[in-house]
Parts: structure tokens; C-alpha cells; sequence
């Protein structure tokens, strides 16, 4: 079945350490997202990708980094840096930007 | 402000009513989406529109360009329908390209028997 997967749903960190966070599609998709839900606030875009090797920064980026090597693969690496890096994590995909978007089950990062 | 406002913030009716759920943005878009999440926090999408109206079984969605407002319409509302339901628009960023989301706070809905 064609669709994104994220792994794995709950995640454990202690504070200081990076963490990466994967998400796979098989949907043929050129461009991928990362965002990030926090209680009683909407998505906010952390990365874009629209191609392979090639990605943007987007609203909250700082304290993140990405790859894309593979146009199947898009991992979220949450880094030290990252001061608030507790949220629920949802990786998306799309043909292009104006086309839907797809979305993956998430990952609940709690960092302690 | 945020650039994507939706209303109410929260809605509890009767199984059967009619329900609307609103949204205003203040930002060029190249489309509007309308996601539904459920507790687990998957999240599906329902429409994608960037003009006139859109229906799909029970739901209905239209959007006004000229107003910048988009509202999602339940008819015959059910219980399975509670659920959390997004805004969320494709906007111009730095260098001219669409990308990415913009979402809205969500509308938590709770349909009761």
C-alpha cells in the first residue's frame, strides 16, 4: 500500500542528546515537510524539500536539520539546540506545492 | 495576528445538526486545505480548493477568494465526525515559490449522540 510512514510513534530523549526522526514515503512524491504541532497552537512548517537533495528552512527551523538523499527518505534530526524540542511531529509529502498533501501518522518526541 | 484564523475554537452539538466550521486568512494563497485530526493525531486530508465549492458525501466546502474566507459544512452530523478540523492554506514565500502549510489553530468537534 502506498502511503508515509513515521517511526516510531513515541520517541524518548534525554535533554542534550540529538535525535532523528524518520519518515519514508513510496508515494512517488517530490516534495516532502516536516511540522510541528504543540498544544493549543497550529502546524508550523520546520522544512520543505522539493526535491531531492535540495531543501528550504521554513518557519521555525532553528535547532533542526534535514536530508534528502533519497527521494523516498526525508529524516528530521532534532538537535541540542533545539530549546522546546517536546511536540508531536508530523512528516508530509506531496507531487508539488499545489497539489495535496499527504500526511504520516506522526512521532510524540518527549524530551527530559 | 495569525495570517490563518478559523471559528469556533470549539463546537459541541446534537448528532443530525448542521454544522459550519470558518476560516479567514490574511495572506495570498494558491490553495486552502481542509484536514481533519483525530485523537491518535493522524492527520487526513479532506479538501483542497482555490475557488467555488466542493463536496464530498456529507461534507462541503467552499471558499470565497475575494473575501478570504473558506467555510467546511457537515450535513446530518454523526458522532465518528468528532474530530479536530484544519485550515490550512498554501501561501507565497520568500523567492516567489508556494510552500509548505500555513495552518489555522483547529476546531475541536464533538458530535453527541
Amino acid at each position: 500500500d502506498g502511503g508515509i510512514t513515521q517511526s516510531p510513534k513515541y520517541l524518548f530523549r534525554k535533554e542534550g542528546q540529538n535525535v532523528t526522526l524518520s519518515c519514508e514515503q513510496n508515494l512517488n512524491h517530490d516534495a516532502m515537510y516536516w511540522y510541528r504541532q504543540d498544544p493549543g497552537q497550529g502546524l508550523r512548517l520546520i522544512y520543505y524539500s522539493q526535491i531531492v537533495n535540495d531543501f528550504q528552512k521554513g518557519d521555525i527551523a532553528e535547532g533542526y536539520s534535514v536530508s534528502r538523499e533519497k527521494k523516498e527518505s526525508f529524516p528530521l534530526t532534532v538537535t541540542s539546540a533545539q530549546k522546546n524540542p517536546t511536540a508531536f511531529y508530523l512528516c508530509a509529502s506531496s507531487s508539488g506545492p499545489k497539489y495535496e498533501q499527504y500526511f504520516g501518522p506522526g512521532t510524540r518526541l518527549t524530551v527530559t | 495576528k495569525n495570517e490563518v484564523e478559523q471559528s469556533p475554537q470549539n463546537l459541541t452539538a446534537q448528532e443530525g445538526e448542521f454544522i459550519t466550521i470558518n476560516c479567514s486568512y490574511s495572506v495570498g494563497i494558491s490553495a486552502l486545505h481542509w484536514l481533519q485530526q483525530h485523537p491518535g493525531g493522524g492527520i487526513v486530508s479532506l479538501f483542497m480548493l482555490s475557488s467555488g465549492k466542493k463536496k464530498h458525501g456529507r461534507l462541503i466546502a467552499t471558499i470565497n477568494i475575494q473575501e478570504k474566507h473558506s467555510s467546511l459544512h457537515i450535513t446530518a452530523s454523526h458522532p465518528r465526525d468528532s474530530a479536530v478540523y484544519i485550515c490550512a492554506v498554501t501561501s507565497f514565500r520568500s523567492g516567489g515559490g508556494a510552500d509548505g502549510l500555513t495552518f489555522g489553530k483547529g476546531t475541536h468537534l464533538i458530535i453527541q449522540p
